[in-house]
């Protein structure tokens, strides 16, 4: 089955710097790669995802990148705010191939300080 | 609209005891997973629904695990004789179609803490 690994498990910045997150998959069938946040006792939710077919995607201050080659893919934040600290995870899956399920890393807990 | 739901939102039980939790999804998402958040760890896939069945229920951790779903739309996931490595947080996430590239949306999740 399919294996992610994220890193770092912990991110701590200072305001307005950037932060990197990355993640390796293990499955060279997957095509669909989400990143979720979760904020201190919340639900996580979808802040951004790519699919396998575009290398990188942007929203604002986040943009994921994609290397299919090298079987990884990452989260870019700029311009942190103190409002981005979270648990963020991302997940791979191989999307509509059949009945296909997410696999999430171990998530980073990112923190940013004013 | 209403997201999704799941109760109760706090479930404190002895070792050895059964517990149900449940899961509302949004109306009209036909899939529906079960997850396992263990303090300071990832998001542990458990169960899948795609309608009624379960075509992937392959991160259930024993047979003292078992879940269901009726009609479409309300599921339940069952431990039982539990014991107090099922302490986590239990998470129910709903999706529009099949597939998993669609998005999830999560439920606030059940934590069971077990004595």
């Amino acid at each position: 089955g399919e294996n992610v690994e994220q890193h770092p498990s912990t991110l701590s910045v200072q305001e307005g710097d950037s932060a990197v997150i990355k993640c390796t998959y293990s499955d060279s069938a997957s095509n669909y790669f989400p990143w979720y946040k979760q904020e201190l006792g919340k639900r996580p939710q979808l802040i951004i995802d790519i699919r396998s077919n575009v290398g990188e995607k942007k929203d604002q201050r986040i943009a994921v990148t994609l290397n299919k080659t090298a079987k990884h893919f990452s989260l870019h934040i700029t311009e942190t705010q103190p409002e981005d600290s979270a648990v963020y995870f991302c997940a791979a899956s191989r999307g509509n191939s059949g009945y296909s399920t997410l696999t999430f890393g171990k998530g980073t807990m990112l923190l940013v300080s004013p | 609209g209403a997201g999704v739901s799941q109760s109760p939102s706090n479930k404190v039980t002895e070792k050895g005891k059964d517990v149900e939790l449940r899961c509302d999804p949004i109306s009209g998402h036909t899939a529906l997973y079960w997850y396992r958040q263990s303090l300071g760890q990832g998001l542990e896939f458990l169960i899948y629904f795609q309608g009624n069945s379960a075509p992937d229920k392959s991160g259930l951790p024993s047979d003292r695990f078992s879940a269901e779903r009726t009609g479409g739309s309300v599921s339940t996931l069952t431990i039982q004789r539990t014991q107090q490595e099922d302490s986590a947080v239990y998470l129910c996430a709903s999706s529009q179609d099949q597939g998993a590239s669609n998005e999830q949306f999560f439920g606030p999740g059940t934590r069971l803490t077990v004595l």
